[in-house]
Parts: C-alpha cells; structure tokens; sequence
C-alpha cells in the first residue's frame, strides 16, 4: 500500500533562514507528487508537483522541491522564510494507473513556524 | 473567478442530529471529493465521486452519505452514526486525469455537543 511520512511534525526557524520540509513515499508505481499549504481555518493551496522530467520543480512563493526516485523522497526547501510561510504544508502522492480512480494520499503534515 | 465554495464555515449542532454539509463548484470538474482533517492526521478520504449519479466510500465512510445529483454539487450528511463528527471537513474537485491537482474549499468546521 502506497504512503506519504513527513518526517517533522513542526519545523520552528527564524525569519531569513533557508528551511527544508522532508517527505518520503512508498509506492511500487509511477507517482506523482504534490505538495500543499494550508493557512489557519482554510483550504489546501498548491505549492507545486512533480508529474515527470526534471526533478528539480519549482513553486509559488519561492518554494521549490527536489524528486529523487533512488531515495523515494520529495523535500521541499526554501533559502529564505518569511513571516507569512507560518502554515501547515501537506506533502501528497498520486499513483498514476490509467483509467479508474487516482488516490491522492496526504502525509500528516507538517507546521512551519516563522520566527522573527 | 472559478472556485469551490463550503457553506456554511462554521456548524454546530447537538448530538444525534444530522446535518448537511455544503460543496459547490464552477470549474467544470468532473471529480469530487469530502475530506475530513484532524488535528496532527492530515486528510482522510471519505467519499470520492468521479461522476454525477455515481459515488464511491473512501477510507472513513462510516457515519456519512453523500449525492451527486449534479456536476456542481457534492453534499455531504454527517449522520448520526458518526461516532466523532466534531472536525474540519474540506471539499475538493479535480478533473479526472491522474496528474491534476486538487482544488479545495475552505472547509466547514463542525463542532457536535
């Protein structure tokens, strides 16, 4: 069965620092991989995927991720944080099967506290 | 501006009594979906739809119903069979293809004493 870990349940730093939100998945398949953010009492908002081709995917907000098959992981990093990056981020799998019914599975999230 | 739209963003209700949750869309989406988030559990699927007048349980289906009478709408009933319904439940659509991403509601927060 397919899985997302988010290895830190929160992540506190200080603003200007570089910061890096770890995810691993477990899939047998072909994924494709999300990561979202969710401010206080509000939806999900996507920050970028990974479908195919280069692994180095960029986002919004100066969130960028790095696919690496090898070691089955999806990390998000940014160089500098803000204020505003205080949110709770989701890393999410999708196993591509043609056809049917695609599962989007979330990791348990993790909460980026933006210090000043 | 297409979106989806959970009304209403705040619902209390006494225990044993069902209530109807609210999810509309405008972006011509063929697939739906009712999330429920805990706190320090992510999401978890409750009902998917891939298409009007069919539905499918997710992995928490027990205590809910759902329809899909048309394109735009997705309900979704906490009943009372629910054992825990206080949480936050999030609506998503997307169109079918495997890589497309989720678009989300801003949720309803529903507290049950």
């Amino acid at each position: 069965a397919q899985s997302v870990t988010q290895l830190d349940s929160q992540v506190p730093v200080f603003e200007e620092a570089p910061v890096e939100l770890r995810c691993n998945y477990s899939s047998s398949v072909s994924v494709y991989l999300f990561w979202y953010v969710q401010y206080p009492n509000q939806g999900l908002q996507l920050l970028l995927k990974y479908l195919s081709g280069s692994t180095l995917v960029k986002g919004i907000n100066g969130f960028e991720a790095e696919f690496n098959k090898s070691q089955t992981s999806f990390h998000l990093r940014k160089p500098s944080v803000h204020i505003s990056d205080t949110a709770e981020y989701f890393c999410a799998v999708r196993v591509g099967v043609s056809g049917g019914y695609n599962k989007l599975i979330f990791g348990a999230g993790t909460r980026l506290a933006v210090h000043p | 501006d297409g979106g989806i739209t959970q009304s209403p963003k705040y619902l209390f209700r006494k225990e044993g009594q069902n209530v109807t949750l609210s999810c509309e869309q405008n972006l011509n989406h063929d697939a739906m979906y009712w999330y429920r988030q805990d706190p320090g559990q992510g999401l978890r699927l409750i009902y998917y739809s891939q298409i009007v007048n069919d539905f499918q349980k997710g992995d928490i289906a027990e205590g809910y119903s759902v329809s899909r009478e048309k394109k735009e709408s997705f309900p979704l009933t906490v009943t009372s069979a629910q054992k825990n319904p206080t949480a936050f439940y999030l609506c998503a659509s997307s169109p079918r293809s495997p890589n497309s991403p989720l678009h989300f509601g801003n949720g309803t927060r529903l507290t049950v004493t």
